[in-house]
């Protein structure tokens, strides 16, 4: 599975856009880009998953560029209960046993 | 529905003693997966089952840490002569088994060792 890189922290203002980066510029044609994010003391909770067009859903919007190698995960209204650890991870959804690859995340900190 | 569920939520238990993590995944679900989580870092994958049979072990730190699923629903995971290294949230998670899967997750079981 590819590796990613993300920005180590972030800060937000509560009711502005959040943009979390990602980098996963050895990913593979078949390998799919998750988020999921992690509030303190409880499980990672997903939230989008994309292959190479953009998605969104009721919780955040994915963009993936054209070459795939990034992503942004947008929380469009963040909210104090936003703050958590956001993790991104690529990993192809089949030919595997579809175990999660987790690094260290973004600890996103939204502010009032 | 319900969601993915562990019991117990903590765990402390003396160095060399015997341990049993519980998972009960969603209804449905044929694949499950252990994690576990060191403070500040991400989780780590530990072992998952399709079914009743282990499919990847892989995770696994050594003997020690064992996992079974014997009807294909609820999973313990089981650590004999804990280490203070054990220390850690164990996560779990299920997902449908089918192809494009997502992953869901457990509150997690918090083990300390003393």
């Amino acid at each position: 599975d590819a590796k990613t890189t993300q920005p180590p922290s972030m800060d937000c203002a509560e009711g502005r856009a959040a943009n979390l980066p990602c980098n996963h510029s050895t990913i593979s044609g078949n390998e799919y880009v998750y988020w999921y994010r992690q509030i303190h003391s409880q499980g990672p909770q997903y939230i989008i998953h994309g292959l190479k067009n953009n998605e969104t859903n009721e919780m955040a919007s994915l963009i993936i560029t054209e070459d795939r190698k990034s992503s942004t995960l947008i929380l469009p209204h963040a909210t104090l209960r936003d703050t958590a650890v956001y993790y991104c991870i690529v990993r192809a959804r089949s030919g595997n046993t579809g175990k999660l690859i987790f690094g260290q995340g973004t600890t996103l900190q939204v502010k009032p | 529905g319900a969601g993915v569920s562990q019991t117990p939520s903590n765990k402390v238990t003396e160095k060399g003693k015997y341990v049993e993590l519980r998972c009960d995944p969603i209804s449905g679900h044929t694949a499950l997966y252990w994690y576990r989580q060191s403070l500040g870092q991400g989780p780590e994958f530990l072992i998952y089952f399709q079914g009743t049979g282990a499919a990847d072990d892989s995770g696994l730190p050594n003997d020690r840490f064992f996992a079974v699923r014997p009807e294909g629903s609820v999973s313990t995971l089981k650590i004999q002569r804990t280490e203070r290294g054990d220390s850690a949230v164990y996560l779990c998670a299920s997902s449908s088994g089918l192809r494009a899967d997502t992953q869901y997750f457990g509150p997690g079981t918090r083990l300390t060792v003393l």
